[in-house]
């Protein structure tokens, strides 16, 4: 089945430095989404791209569809203490197939030393 | 405000019972979704919904049981079969339009001992 192959799986970084994580599968996705998972809560959507080569910032993020649609990346800038936690991206083939699900890769846990 | 709501939040239950997790929505979403979560394992589906009366088995169901009588809820039964059920549970929801992303609840973590 589709499989999203997400790395670093752990991230360690000094307060202040700037982060990259990446998604990519043998797929093709028409949507790709990033969430994040605060310690103990559920994920929260923070980036969705739709098109192929498209390149959204929210605040400090920005993240990318790659032109390939078989890959995405999230970089977070000047990191800060409320950044740690579990990143996850997450594609999906086909919106308007209700059997159709969203695949969320394994994480990028980020740890931010003080 | 509209979201998603998992009950409770912590859970402690001898081994061999039976529990069942709550979640409902109140954003009309037409599906919703249950995850099991262990560390390092990222989130893994267990089943889900697309439509009140209709669910259908995930990657890891067995050990599990739902329902789904009303738009509104899509509680999770982990029944005494399941042989690991100590783990994090989320709850998700969809409009259907999945290009929107799903909605999570803040998940209940279950521990048996």
């Amino acid at each position: 089945g589709q499989q999203l192959n997400q790395s670093p799986q752990s991230m360690f970084i000094q307060e202040g430095e700037d982060v990259s994580m990446n998604c990519t599968s043998s797929s093709i996705f028409n949507t790709w989404l990033w969430y994040k998972q605060d310690p103990g809560e559920g994920p929260v959507l923070l980036i969705a791209l739709y098109k192929a080569g498209e390149l959204t910032s929210n605040g400090r993020l920005t993240a990318q569809f790659g032109i390939t649609r078989k890959d995405s990346f999230l970089n977070i800038s000047a990191s800060i203490p409320s950044d740690v936690g579990i990143y996850f991206c997450a594609g999906q083939t086909n919106a308007l197939n209700r059997d159709d699900k969203i695949i969320f890769g394994k994480g990028t846990r980020l740890h931010i030393l003080p | 405000d509209g979201g998603i709501t998992q009950s409770p939040k912590y859970l402690f239950r001898k081994e061999g019972q039976n529990v069942t997790l709550s979640c409902e929505q109140n954003l009309n979403h037409d599906a919703m979704y249950w995850y099991r979560q262990d560390p390092g394992q990222g989130l893994r589906l267990i089943y889900y919904s697309q439509i009140v009366n209709d669910f259908q088995k995930g990657d890891i169901a067995e050990g599990y049981s739902v329902s789904r009588e009303k738009k509104e809820s899509f509680p999770l039964t982990v029944t005494s079969a399941q042989k690991n059920p100590t783990a994090f549970y989320l709850c998700a929801s969809s409009t259907g339009i999945l290009n929107y992303g799903y909605t999570f609840g803040s998940g209940t973590r279950l521990t048996v001992v």
